[in-house]
């Protein structure tokens, strides 16, 4: 268990739809970031919150936005959905110094029908 | 972010030492090399990082080279259980800076 929490484990939803992934870093870890890992594919970078700020963007969608909340939780928000977007999306979580790694969440997995 | 090159997939049989080298012609000074390891399914899990020589923990050892132009992760004796995608990073992931984990090398383990 990394001490990432995220919710639902599974999602399943039509095309057109907007749906919310929620993220709970580890205890004491100011920054999160959220990837997208379609099937057999590598992981994508998605965008970094630290302590409440965006920090960096990746190969995030338009139709996808993030925040993180004064709590440090985050969410992740897909909207527009097309059957493309069907991903495992991961949120990971870390202190933030130089050698710190990154703790992954278990992932949610988002099914577009 | 230091672009990294790893095999796309290595088959193992049981017991033996598995070696995966990663290559990372455009390492920073600063830059650091950090393994993890993926089940299907799940996140990815760190195994090990370095900045130079070597480094050893209960779970594998990661080999350095002077110029840091390459690592490899030394995976003792493996078992079934250890097929998984590992993946190199290569970069201050302390920064504000983008992260990116590549394709991996998917390893086979066989009995």
């Amino acid at each position: 268990d990394s001490g990432v929490t995220q919710t639902p484990k599974h999602l399943i939803t039509a095309t057109g739809q907007r749906v919310t992934l929620r993220c709970s870093p580890r205890s004491g870890d100011l920054s999160v970031y959220w990837y997208q890992q379609s099937l057999d594919q590598g992981l994508q970078f998605l965008i970094q919150y630290y302590n409440g700020e965006e920090r960096a963007k990746g190969n995030i969608l338009e139709r996808f936005s993030a925040q993180q909340f004064p709590d440090l939780h985050s969410e992740l928000n897909l909207s527009s959905l097309e059957l493309g977007d069907s991903a495992l999306y991961f949120c990971a979580s870390r202190k933030n110094s130089d050698t710190d790694t990154q703790y992954f969440g278990p992932g949610t997995r988002l099914t577009v029908l | 972010l230091a672009k990294t090159t790893q095999p796309i997939s290595m088959d193992s049989y049981e017991g033996q030492e598995v070696n995966i080298t990663c290559s990372h012609n455009n390492i920073a000074t600063n830059d650091y090399i950090t393994w993890y390891q993926q089940f299907p399914s799940q996140g990815p899990r760190f195994i090990i990082q370095g900045y130079k020589t070597k480094v050893t923990n209960e779970v594998a050892s990661l080999f350095i080279p002077a110029d840091r132009k390459s690592s490899t992760l030394s995976l003792p004796r493996v078992s079934l259980s250890d097929t998984a995608v590992y993946y190199c990073l290569v970069g201050v992931t302390g920064g504000y800076q983008k992260v990116t984990f590549g394709t991996g090398t998917k390893l086979q383990v066989i009995p």
